[in-house]
Parts: structure tokens; C-alpha cells; sequence
């Protein structure tokens, strides 16, 4: 089974903030990797797929690089709405996609 | 637009079963394949369980495996999942989710159901 870590858990920034984050693979997804934005008592919204293809209507503040075993999400300049928690998701097989156990963007 | 709406979570006794189902609109539900992804209370995304367009292959995560079952009524639009044997630590939010490309299982996933929450308690 493919293990997907982030890190860190938890990161405590401020509006204007560059902040990253990581993920890693037990072993190589290609470019198979999603970041998914999850806000309280609400579904989880997908930022970006395919490693670094940006989805429609999400800001171009938001970012993701990485190929194989490790990624990161960027987000250029923290806005309020950004504090949430943040998922990576391999789907690199059919037979079992694996989440990160998540970040969640704490306001400092 | 893309719509999924899940229903059927309840509260259950430990070791009975529950039917939860996702219906689907505004896209052609058949091209897809579907996925269910469960979140316990104050804890992060678990995949649970994923099925091909029209069916013929389904996998699942090691903690349902044998317990849970996928499946789907192309006919009707909707998918289902069948839980058996149901336990504690099943009790959480159930997502269904569509991937976003048609025909493959390689695709993330852009549209989510607003979740049904199934609590497994005595």
C-alpha cells in the first residue's frame, strides 16, 4: 500500500504569509497527486491535480509542484479565507487511492 | 452543473447494516467511475471504496474490506454502498465523489456529495 505523509500537522501563519506544505510518497505516484481544501462541516474542495494543474475558479495564489515521492502545495500570500486543512491524495492505482492525514492552516 | 446527494446514514446498533446511496446529476453518471471516502469526527479523509464506470471492477480500503460493499444502477443514476457488520470506529461522515475524467480511475476527484453521517453506537 502507498502511505502518504505531510507535513507538518499543524502551521500557524498570517495573512500575507508564504506558507508550504509537504507531502510525501511511500513510493513513486508519478504525478498522480491532488490537493484538496477542507473547511469545517463542509466537503472537501479540490485546489489542484496532476501534481500542478491549478482547477478551474481556484486563485492563482495556490500552487503545487513535485513529481514521484514528493510534493508541495503553496500558497503565495495567505488570505482569510485560506485557513482550512489541507489534504494531499494520491489516485497513481486503481485499487487504492491513499489521503495524507492532513494540514490544517491555523490563523498566528 | 454536477450534483451528488448521498442519504440513507443513520444511527445503528453495532453489527447491523445500513444502505447509503448517492444520486447523481448533471453529468453523464455511466462515463465515471465513483468513489466513497468516509471522515470520522474531528479526524482527517479515509478512502473507502471506489467502482469502475459500469461496474465490472470495485476495491476497497483494508478496514472494510469483506464488511462494506460498492455498487451502482447506472439505470437510475445512482450509486450505492452496502454496509455490513457495522462497528464503532465506522461512525463518521460518508462522502460519495465523482472522478473528474471519464472512462479511468486516474483522475482526482472535483465534485463531492454534502456527506451522510452514519453513527454506529449502543
Amino acid at each position: 500500500d502507498i502511505q502518504m505523509t505531510q507535513s507538518p500537522s499543524t502551521l500557524s501563519a498570517s495573512v500575507g504569509d508564504r506558507v508550504t506544505i509537504t507531502c510525501r510518497a511511500s513510493q513513486s505516484v508519478s504525478l498522480w497527486l491532488a490537493w484538496y481544501q477542507q473547511k469545517p462541516g463542509t466537503a472537501p474542495k479540490l485546489l489542484i491535480h496532476k501534481a500542478s494543474t491549478l482547477e478551474s475558479g481556484v486563485p492563482s495564489r495556490f500552487s503545487g509542484s513535485g513529481s514521484g515521492t514528493e510534493f508541495t502545495l503553496t500558497i503565495s500570500s495567505l488570505q482569510p479565507d485560506d485557513f482550512a486543512t489541507y489534504y494531499c491524495q494520491q489516485y497513481s492505482s486503481f485499487s487504492l487511492y491513499t489521503f495524507g492525514q492532513g494540514t490544517k492552516l491555523e490563523i498566528k | 452543473q454536477v450534483q451528488l446527494v448521498e442519504s440513507g446514514g443513520d444511527v445503528v446498533q453495532p453489527g447491523r447494516s445500513l444502505r447509503l446511496s448517492c444520486e447523481a446529476s448533471g453529468f453523464t453518471f455511466s462515463n465515471h467511475v465513483m468513489t466513497w471516502v468516509r471522515q470520522a469526527p474531528g479526524k482527517g479523509l479515509e478512502w473507502v471504496a471506489i467502482i469502475s464506470y459500469d461496474g465490472s471492477y470495485e476495491y476497497y480500503g483494508d478496514s472494510v474490506k469483506g464488511r462494506f460493499t460498492i455498487s451502482r444502477d447506472n439505470s437510475r443514476n445512482t450509486l450505492y454502498l452496502q454496509l455490513n457488520s457495522l462497528r464503532a470506529e465506522d461512525t463518521g461522515v460518508y462522502y460519495c465523489a465523482r472522478a473528474g475524467e471519464p472512462w479511468t480511475a486516474i483522475a482526482a476527484a472535483p465534485d463531492w456529495g454534502q456527506g451522510t453521517l452514519v453513527t454506529v453506537s449502543s
